[in-house]
Protein backbone atom coordinates (compact mmCIF):
# COMPACT_ATOMS: atom_id res chain seq x y z
CA UNK A 1 0.00 0.00 0.00
CA UNK A 2 1.30 3.24 -0.97
CA UNK A 3 2.21 5.90 1.84
CA UNK A 4 1.31 9.45 2.18
CA UNK A 5 2.85 11.26 -0.93
CA UNK A 6 4.37 14.92 -0.74
CA UNK A 7 5.80 17.02 -3.68
CA UNK A 8 7.61 18.93 -3.51
CA UNK A 9 10.23 17.12 -0.74
CA UNK A 10 12.21 20.41 -1.63
CA UNK A 11 11.15 24.00 -2.36
CA UNK A 12 13.60 27.55 -2.25
CA UNK A 13 11.79 30.82 -2.86
CA UNK A 14 12.57 34.04 -2.71
CA UNK A 15 10.83 36.34 0.02
CA UNK A 16 7.11 38.03 -1.64
CA UNK A 17 6.71 34.83 -3.65
CA UNK A 18 4.08 32.36 -3.33
CA UNK A 19 4.31 28.88 -2.75
CA UNK A 20 2.26 25.38 -3.22
CA UNK A 21 2.52 22.26 -1.76
CA UNK A 22 0.84 18.89 -2.33
CA UNK A 23 -0.58 15.87 -0.72
CA UNK A 24 -2.33 12.92 -1.27
CA UNK A 25 -3.45 10.30 1.46
CA UNK A 26 -3.27 7.41 1.84
CA UNK A 27 -6.33 5.92 -0.14
CA UNK A 28 -9.26 5.52 2.35
CA UNK A 29 -7.65 8.16 4.98
CA UNK A 30 -10.82 10.74 5.37
CA UNK A 31 -9.05 12.68 7.93
CA UNK A 32 -6.30 14.88 6.56
CA UNK A 33 -3.43 16.93 8.55
CA UNK A 34 -1.02 19.66 7.42
CA UNK A 35 1.70 20.43 10.11
CA UNK A 36 4.51 22.94 10.27
CA UNK A 37 7.71 21.41 11.99
CA UNK A 38 10.14 24.05 12.68
CA UNK A 39 13.90 22.86 13.45
CA UNK A 40 14.28 21.31 16.44
CA UNK A 41 10.91 21.21 16.85
CA UNK A 42 8.00 19.15 17.14
CA UNK A 43 5.02 19.49 14.34
CA UNK A 44 2.21 21.92 14.58
CA UNK A 45 -1.14 21.89 13.35
CA UNK A 46 -2.03 24.46 10.84
CA UNK A 47 -5.29 22.72 9.37
CA UNK A 48 -7.41 19.56 10.26
CA UNK A 49 -9.71 17.83 7.06
CA UNK A 50 -12.67 15.61 7.94
CA UNK A 51 -13.26 14.99 4.25
CA UNK A 52 -13.64 17.97 2.07
CA UNK A 53 -14.49 19.69 4.80
CA UNK A 54 -11.55 21.92 7.30
CA UNK A 55 -12.66 21.39 10.72
CA UNK A 56 -9.94 23.12 12.57
CA UNK A 57 -8.69 25.80 11.14
CA UNK A 58 -7.56 28.13 13.89
CA UNK A 59 -3.87 27.82 13.74
CA UNK A 60 -3.82 28.45 10.02
CA UNK A 61 -2.24 31.95 9.40
CA UNK A 62 -5.13 33.15 7.03
CA UNK A 63 -3.75 35.96 5.94
CA UNK A 64 -1.56 34.63 3.75
CA UNK A 65 -1.91 30.50 4.02
CA UNK A 66 -4.49 29.11 2.11
CA UNK A 67 -5.55 25.42 2.26
CA UNK A 68 -7.88 23.34 0.26
CA UNK A 69 -9.18 19.82 -0.19
CA UNK A 70 -11.25 19.01 -3.29
CA UNK A 71 -13.25 15.77 -3.29
CA UNK A 72 -11.97 14.87 -0.07
CA UNK A 73 -8.90 13.33 -1.34
CA UNK A 74 -5.54 15.74 -2.27
CA UNK A 75 -4.82 18.76 -0.54
CA UNK A 76 -2.94 21.80 -1.59
CA UNK A 77 -1.67 24.27 0.96
CA UNK A 78 -0.31 27.48 -0.32
CA UNK A 79 1.44 30.45 1.02
CA UNK A 80 1.38 33.70 -0.84
CA UNK A 81 3.19 35.79 0.09
CA UNK A 82 5.94 33.69 1.76
CA UNK A 83 8.22 35.38 4.54
CA UNK A 84 11.83 34.05 6.09
CA UNK A 85 9.97 33.06 8.67
CA UNK A 86 8.07 30.35 6.83
CA UNK A 87 11.58 28.63 6.12
CA UNK A 88 10.14 24.96 8.26
CA UNK A 89 9.01 21.48 7.01
CA UNK A 90 5.81 21.15 6.05
CA UNK A 91 4.08 18.22 6.86
CA UNK A 92 1.25 15.97 5.23
CA UNK A 93 -0.41 13.18 7.75
CA UNK A 94 -3.09 11.09 7.12
CA UNK A 95 -5.53 8.57 9.15
CA UNK A 96 -9.02 6.85 8.85
CA UNK A 97 -10.83 8.69 11.88
CA UNK A 98 -10.08 11.17 14.30
CA UNK A 99 -7.49 12.50 16.30
CA UNK A 100 -6.47 9.34 18.50
CA UNK A 101 -6.85 6.89 15.34
CA UNK A 102 -2.92 6.68 13.91
CA UNK A 103 -2.02 9.11 11.89
CA UNK A 104 0.36 8.38 8.98
CA UNK A 105 2.53 10.76 7.64
CA UNK A 106 4.37 12.04 4.29
CA UNK A 107 7.74 12.52 3.99
CA UNK A 108 7.62 16.41 3.92
CA UNK A 109 8.44 19.82 2.21
CA UNK A 110 11.15 21.48 3.20
CA UNK A 111 10.70 25.25 2.35
CA UNK A 112 14.04 27.52 2.28
CA UNK A 113 12.95 31.62 2.14
CA UNK A 114 15.81 33.56 1.07
CA UNK B 1 -5.76 21.55 27.62
CA UNK B 2 -3.41 18.60 26.53
CA UNK B 3 0.75 19.33 26.65
CA UNK B 4 3.65 17.12 26.51
CA UNK B 5 6.93 17.44 28.26
CA UNK B 6 10.13 15.89 27.12
CA UNK B 7 12.77 15.79 28.91
CA UNK B 8 16.08 16.39 27.36
CA UNK B 9 16.34 17.78 23.70
CA UNK B 10 19.61 15.30 23.70
CA UNK B 11 20.20 11.78 24.69
CA UNK B 12 23.40 10.21 23.89
CA UNK B 13 23.69 5.91 24.76
CA UNK B 14 26.53 3.48 24.41
CA UNK B 15 25.51 0.63 21.41
CA UNK B 16 24.45 -1.88 23.13
CA UNK B 17 23.44 0.29 26.60
CA UNK B 18 19.46 1.21 27.48
CA UNK B 19 18.20 3.49 26.36
CA UNK B 20 15.30 5.80 28.65
CA UNK B 21 13.62 8.54 26.69
CA UNK B 22 11.20 10.42 29.07
CA UNK B 23 7.80 11.88 28.39
CA UNK B 24 5.45 13.19 30.69
CA UNK B 25 1.92 14.53 29.74
CA UNK B 26 -0.62 16.88 31.21
CA UNK B 27 -4.32 15.64 30.27
CA UNK B 28 -7.42 16.23 32.39
CA UNK B 29 -9.20 13.40 30.67
CA UNK B 30 -7.71 9.83 30.02
CA UNK B 31 -5.56 10.33 27.32
CA UNK B 32 -4.31 8.52 24.50
CA UNK B 33 -0.53 8.28 23.84
CA UNK B 34 2.24 7.94 21.00
CA UNK B 35 5.79 7.71 20.50
CA UNK B 36 6.48 8.64 16.64
CA UNK B 37 10.41 8.41 15.45
CA UNK B 38 11.55 10.63 12.76
CA UNK B 39 14.77 9.74 10.53
CA UNK B 40 16.99 12.71 9.00
CA UNK B 41 14.64 14.03 6.12
CA UNK B 42 11.70 11.79 6.88
CA UNK B 43 8.43 12.15 8.09
CA UNK B 44 7.26 10.54 11.27
CA UNK B 45 6.70 6.56 11.96
CA UNK B 46 4.60 5.53 14.40
CA UNK B 47 6.67 2.96 16.98
CA UNK B 48 3.86 2.52 19.94
CA UNK B 49 0.03 3.49 20.82
CA UNK B 50 -1.37 3.43 24.24
CA UNK B 51 -5.06 3.28 23.89
CA UNK B 52 -6.38 2.70 27.77
CA UNK B 53 -5.68 -0.91 27.45
CA UNK B 54 -2.60 -2.68 28.87
CA UNK B 55 -0.37 -0.01 30.64
CA UNK B 56 2.75 -1.61 28.96
CA UNK B 57 2.90 -1.38 25.33
CA UNK B 58 5.73 -3.02 23.11
CA UNK B 59 5.97 -1.34 19.22
CA UNK B 60 8.44 -1.53 16.59
CA UNK B 61 11.95 -2.20 16.44
CA UNK B 62 11.97 -3.52 20.17
CA UNK B 63 10.60 -0.57 21.42
CA UNK B 64 8.09 -0.46 24.46
CA UNK B 65 6.82 2.14 26.98
CA UNK B 66 5.00 1.77 30.25
CA UNK B 67 2.13 4.60 30.98
CA UNK B 68 2.07 5.20 34.69
CA UNK B 69 -1.08 7.63 35.36
CA UNK B 70 0.47 8.44 39.07
CA UNK B 71 3.19 9.99 37.82
CA UNK B 72 1.25 11.07 34.35
CA UNK B 73 4.30 9.44 32.32
CA UNK B 74 4.87 7.59 29.54
CA UNK B 75 8.34 6.77 28.93
CA UNK B 76 10.19 4.93 26.04
CA UNK B 77 12.53 2.21 26.57
CA UNK B 78 14.72 -0.58 24.41
CA UNK B 79 17.06 -2.58 26.51
CA UNK B 80 19.69 -2.37 24.06
CA UNK B 81 20.76 0.59 21.88
CA UNK B 82 21.46 -0.15 17.81
CA UNK B 83 23.54 2.27 15.15
CA UNK B 84 19.92 2.73 13.85
CA UNK B 85 18.34 3.70 16.26
CA UNK B 86 19.97 7.07 15.97
CA UNK B 87 16.99 9.68 15.47
CA UNK B 88 14.46 12.18 16.28
CA UNK B 89 11.70 10.76 19.04
CA UNK B 90 8.37 12.47 19.58
CA UNK B 91 5.64 11.77 22.22
CA UNK B 92 2.35 12.97 21.81
CA UNK B 93 -0.64 13.22 23.56
CA UNK B 94 -4.90 13.62 22.51
CA UNK B 95 -8.25 12.23 24.20
CA UNK B 96 -11.32 10.66 23.05
CA UNK B 97 -13.28 13.67 21.02
CA UNK B 98 -10.06 15.56 20.62
CA UNK B 99 -9.35 18.09 17.23
CA UNK B 100 -5.96 16.96 17.52
CA UNK B 101 -2.62 15.13 18.79
CA UNK B 102 -0.36 17.29 20.75
CA UNK B 103 3.46 16.38 20.06
CA UNK B 104 6.27 17.17 22.69
CA UNK B 105 9.63 19.16 21.44
CA UNK B 106 11.43 16.02 20.62
CA UNK B 107 14.56 13.77 21.56
CA UNK B 108 17.26 13.63 19.61
CA UNK B 109 18.88 10.23 20.07
CA UNK B 110 22.45 9.47 19.38
CA UNK B 111 24.24 6.64 19.20
CA UNK B 112 27.94 5.83 19.95
CA UNK B 113 29.66 3.27 18.65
Amino acid sequence: EAGVVQSPRYKIIEKKQPVAFWCNPISGHNTLYWYLQNLGQGPELLIRYENEEAVDDSQLPKDRFSAERLKGVDSTLKIQPAELGDSAVYLCATAQGGSTDTQYFGPGTRLTVL
Amino acid sequence: AQSVTQLGSHVSVSEGALVLLRCNYSSSVPPYLFWYVQYPNQGLQLLLKYTSAATLVKGINGFEAEFKKSETSFHLTKPSAHMSDAAEYFCAVTFQGAQKLVFGQGTRLTINP
